[in-house]
């Protein structure tokens, strides 16, 4: 199946500070997606960007489908940036329809 | 968009006993997904559950264990059964058009 590797896995950042998290997967995908998942454990949708860059505030995106790649940028960190950030692809199935493979995900402190 | 409704929204239960979990979603839809987070790790697809038909299971998941419930096009139980303390995670469920969305997930401690 597709393998989806996301760096680092560990993050420490002080707060007002810029970061790069980088997602690779082994083969084509339909769509990729980035998810913020906060200390209760609820998964936030952040970008749906199979290709091309997209902004939302101090968060962009950057997805090059061609290379297998996404980048997520935070600048100006804080601290309730902090908790996992995922990436999932979506791949079609012989049934039809798609499911998610998430990456292990990279964890991220903010401290004051 | 898509609004998920999951409860509970956690739940401490002793080993041998089952729980079952319900997801409510704002619209229809034709797939509902859901998947296992064990503590520290990431997200793995348990089944996929289509209104109508018998639910698709991922590989190391069995409908014995896991048994899955779609009446509608709106609604999804999932049951852990017969728990042990490695079942011990959260259990999120999923609606997919394009983008997919999730309910804020189940965490679920056996003892």
């Amino acid at each position: 199946g597709i393998q989806v590797e996301q760096s680092p896995p560990d993050l420490i950042l002080q707060e007002g500070a810029n970061s790069t998290l980088r997602c690779n997967f082994s083969d084509s995908v339909n769509n990729l997606q980035w998810f913020h998942q906060n200390p209760w454990g609820q998964l936030i949708n952040l970008f749906y960007i199979p290709s091309g860059t997209k902004q939302n505030g101090r968060l962009s995106a950057t997805t090059v489908a061609t290379e297998r790649y996404s980048l997520l940028y935070i600048s100006s960190s804080q601290t309730t940036d902090s908790g996992v950030y995922f990436c999932a692809v979506d791949r079609l199935r012989n049934s039809g329809y798609s499911t998610l493979t998430f990456g292990k995900g990279t964890m991220l402190l903010v401290s004051p | 968009s898509a609004v998920i409704s999951q409860k509970p929204s956690r739940d401490i239960c002793q080993r041998g006993t089952s729980l079952t979990i319900q997801c409510q979603v704002d619209s229809q839809v034709t797939m509902m997904f859901w998947y296992r987070q064990q503590p520290g790790q990431s997200l793995t697809l348990i089944a996929t559950a289509n209104q109508g038909s018998e639910a698709t299971y991922e590989s190391g998941f069995v409908i014995d264990k896991f048994p899955i419930s779609r009446p509608n096009l709106t609604f999804s139980t999932l049951t852990v059964s017969n728990m042990s303390p490695e079942d011990s995670s959260i259990y999120l469920c999923s609606v997919s058009n394009t983008e997919a969305f999730f309910g804020q997930g189940t965490r679920l401690t056996v003892v």
